[in-house]
């Protein structure tokens, strides 16, 4: 078992839908990184979370230290969003290396 | 200011020769990550600079990769004698790390190198 899960791989959603994509970890942690992946390979940092809730334009990222979970909602969604989403964690106990989930591929139609 | 630069942005190489890559990390950025990410797969951590410390070089794949930083500059990753499973695009990223180690900072990931090794 990975020790961070992400769900679901495959996204594909509607021009305007709220997206929620799904990280669970079973490590305790430092940190949780959401990041993401353009086609051309590119990788932004979206939030890095050690606890509760941040949001940032149509973007927020939520975390439950005790249930080890993590989440990344879009709101409003939009054909741009299409990209790679990764979870990564820092864990307590590995010194500074991140792991990664194996992302989640989300596709938004016009 | 300038982001995370890294250089070549593509290598094409043989089977059995060396490699060198590199990263020029964001100025006052005291912090340096490589990772690989092979095709269709996930990003794996490689090794890890903080400041002057020795590097965590946990994730290196095999002793024909090394690294090295000097201080709080340049990192050049090196890949000897290459394989074709080491075809792969090659990231750095950087952070801006303070003294106080649990105090996590938001990494600055460069373009990445794409190696092909035929």
């Amino acid at each position: 078992k990975n020790e961070v899960e992400q769900s679901p791989q495959n996204l594909t959603a509607q021009e305007g839908e709220f997206i929620t994509i799904n990280c669970s970890y079973s490590v305790g942690i430092s940190a949780l990184h959401w990041l993401q992946q353009h086609p051309g390979g590119g990788i932004v940092s979206l939030f890095m979370l050690s606890s509760g809730k941040k949001k940032h334009g149509r973007l927020i990222a939520t975390i439950n230290i005790q249930e080890k979970h993590s989440s990344l909602h879009i709101t409003a969604s939009h054909p741009r969003d299409s990209a790679v989403y990764i979870c990564a964690v820092r864990s307590t106990t590995s010194g500074s290396r991140l792991t990664f989930g194996e992302g989640t591929q989300l596709t938004v139609n016009p | 200011g300038a982001g995370v630069s890294q250089s070549p942005s593509n290598k094409v190489t043989e089977k059995g020769k060396d490699v060198e890559l590199r990263c020029d990390p964001i100025s006052g950025h005291t912090a340096l990550y490589w990772y690989r990410q092979r095709l269709g797969q996930g990003l794996e951590f490689l090794i890890y600079f903080q400041g002057n410390s020795a590097p965590d070089k946990s994730g290196l794949p095999s002793d024909r990769f090394s690294a090295e930083r000097t201080g709080e500059s340049v990192s050049t990753l090196t890949i000897q004698r290459t394989q074709q499973e080491d075809s792969a695009v090659y990231l750095c990223a950087s952070i801006r790390e303070g003294g106080r180690p649990w105090v996590p900072d938001t990494q600055y990931f460069g373009p990445g190198t794409r190696l092909t090794v035929l």
